[in-house]
């Protein structure tokens, strides 16, 4: 079945510097989305990417979505302690009410 | 205000008990899903419902059991097949569309084994 890997599982950074996190799909994604969940939350959509080469902006987020539609990534400039979670990608390859398979997600631990 | 409730927040079962836990949503989305999440993995899905009374396996329904006879409701039972069911139980509602549809999470159920 579909496999979707997630990198890294954690990362330390200073507040201020940026971070990224990188998703490749084992198969071809007909559209991908990106959830944040705060420690003790559940997970919350931030953005889906669709065409082949997109890039979506949102303040100090930047969303890309790989050519062959088999991965993506999420930089974050300037961290703030604000951006502490865990950060998920999830692609689904088939119709628009399939289930997601989701990555283990990237926990983004921020040192003030 | 519109948003999905699961309950009970937390739920124990005893050894051979089936357990069942409610997610009701009131947003009039036609999908929702059961994902299970455990420490440092992802949520993996369990079950989703595209329309009332249908509903599809997901990547690890072996154990559990769902059924969807009112739009609003998706209720998911942990039955006794299912051996380790200690976990974090979200539910998710969505619109339906060709791309797909950003999914509303409730806040989950944490289940535990007595």
């Amino acid at each position: 079945g579909q496999q979707v890997m997630q990198i890294p599982q954690y990362q330390h950074v200073q507040e201020g510097e940026d971070f990224t996190t990188y998703c490749n799909s084992s198969t071809t994604l007909s559209n991908i989305q990106w959830y944040k969940q705060r420690p003790g939350g559940h997970p919350v959509f931030l953005i889906q990417l669709v065409k082949s080469g997109e890039v979506k902006k949102q303040k100090r987020l930047t969303f890309q979505f790989g050519e062959a539609k088999k991965n993506s990534s999420l930089h974050i400039t300037a961290t703030q302690t604000t951006d502490v979670g865990t950060y998920f990608c999830a692609g689904r390859s088939g119709g628009g009410a399939d289930g997601l398979t989701f990555g283990k997600g990237t926990h983004l631990i921020i040192q003030p | 205000d519109g948003g999905i409730t699961q309950s009970p927040k937390y739920l124990f079962r005893k050894e051979g008990q089936n357990v069942t836990l409610s997610c009701e949503q009131n947003l009039n989305h036609d999908a929702m899903y059961w994902y299970r999440q455990d420490p440092g993995q992802g949520l993996r899905l369990i079950y989703y419902s595209q329309i009332v009374n249908d509903f599809q396996k997901g990547d690890i329904a072996e154990g559990y059991s769902v059924s969807r006879e009112k739009k609003e409701s998706f209720p998911l039972t942990v039955t006794s097949a299912q051996k380790n069911p200690t976990a974090f139980y979200l539910c998710a509602s969505s619109k339906t569309g060709a791309y797909g549809q950003p999914q509303h999470f409730g806040d989950g159920t944490r289940l535990s084994i007595l």
